[in-house]
């Protein structure tokens, strides 16, 4: 079954503490993306990758980290979270040029 | 730079009612476009989209979408609606192409909205 994966679905964590979100899709697209979404403010670009060691920014990257070593995988890594970084998180994957195929999403709690 | 305004927040309907949801979008380049539908508790799913060609676009559960260039609108209809639409929507876009600063594959999204449809 096609499919984005993340792990975990629920986090609480401290202040502080590194964490990572494991995102993985069998769907071999090469273009890769983080989203945070939160009420009022729909959905933020934090990092996008087209391809394997290339990512870029999105809107909303302070605080976080990505890395593109493999085609399936992206993960994302807060080295230090922040209660401000508590939201819902969404794995994204796509085509060139075609629509985003979205993970079941990730909710962290940063207390 | 993209941006894009979902023009209502929330839009309470009665069930059989048809219904509208506006999403006016700003870029320096041209731009595809896509609406998302996020039932509670899920991801985002892909309603339907333009990339090029009809601007009357077709997509899943009935939903359609209309794509004005010289506005700048790409609002979502439905005829019917019915109460398992009741979710939140997104509009969103990304450029075709690098241009200007503006990275290809950046997918900016409006700040939803929640359809509620009442039996």
């Amino acid at each position: 079954e096609a499919q984005v994966t993340q792990n975990p679905r629920y986090l609480i964590t401290v202040t502080g503490k590194k964490l990572t979100v494991t995102c993985s899709q069998n769907m071999n697209h090469e273009y890769m993306s983080w989203y945070r979404q939160d009420p009022g403010l729909g959905l933020r670009q934090i990092y996008y990758s087209m391809n394997v060691e290339v990512t870029d920014k999105g809107d909303v990257p302070e605080g976080y980290k990505v890395s593109r070593k493999e085609k399936r995988n992206f993960p994302l890594i807060l080295e230090s979270p922040s209660p401000n970084q508590t939201s819902l998180y969404f794995c994204a994957s796509g085509p060139r040029g075609g629509e985003a195929f979205f993970g079941q999403g990730t909710r962290l709690t940063v207390v | 730079a993209q941006s894009v305004t979902q023009l209502d927040s929330q839009v309470p309907v009665f069930e059989e009612a048809p219904v509208e949801l506006r999403c006016n979008y700003s870029s320096s380049v041209s731009v595809y476009l896509f609406w998302y539908v996020q039932y509670p508790n899920q991801g985002l799913q892909l309603l339907l989209k333009y990339l090029s060609g009809s601007t009357l676009v077709k997509g899943i559960n009935g939903f359609e979408a209309e794509f004005n260039k010289s506005q700048t609108s790409f609002h979502l209809r439905k005829p019917s609606v019915h109460i398992s639409d009741t979710a939140e929507y997104f509009c969103a876009v990304s450029p075709q192409y690098n241009a200007g600063g503006t990275s290809y594959g950046k997918l900016t999204f409006g700040q939803g909205t929640i359809l509620t449809v009442h039996p």
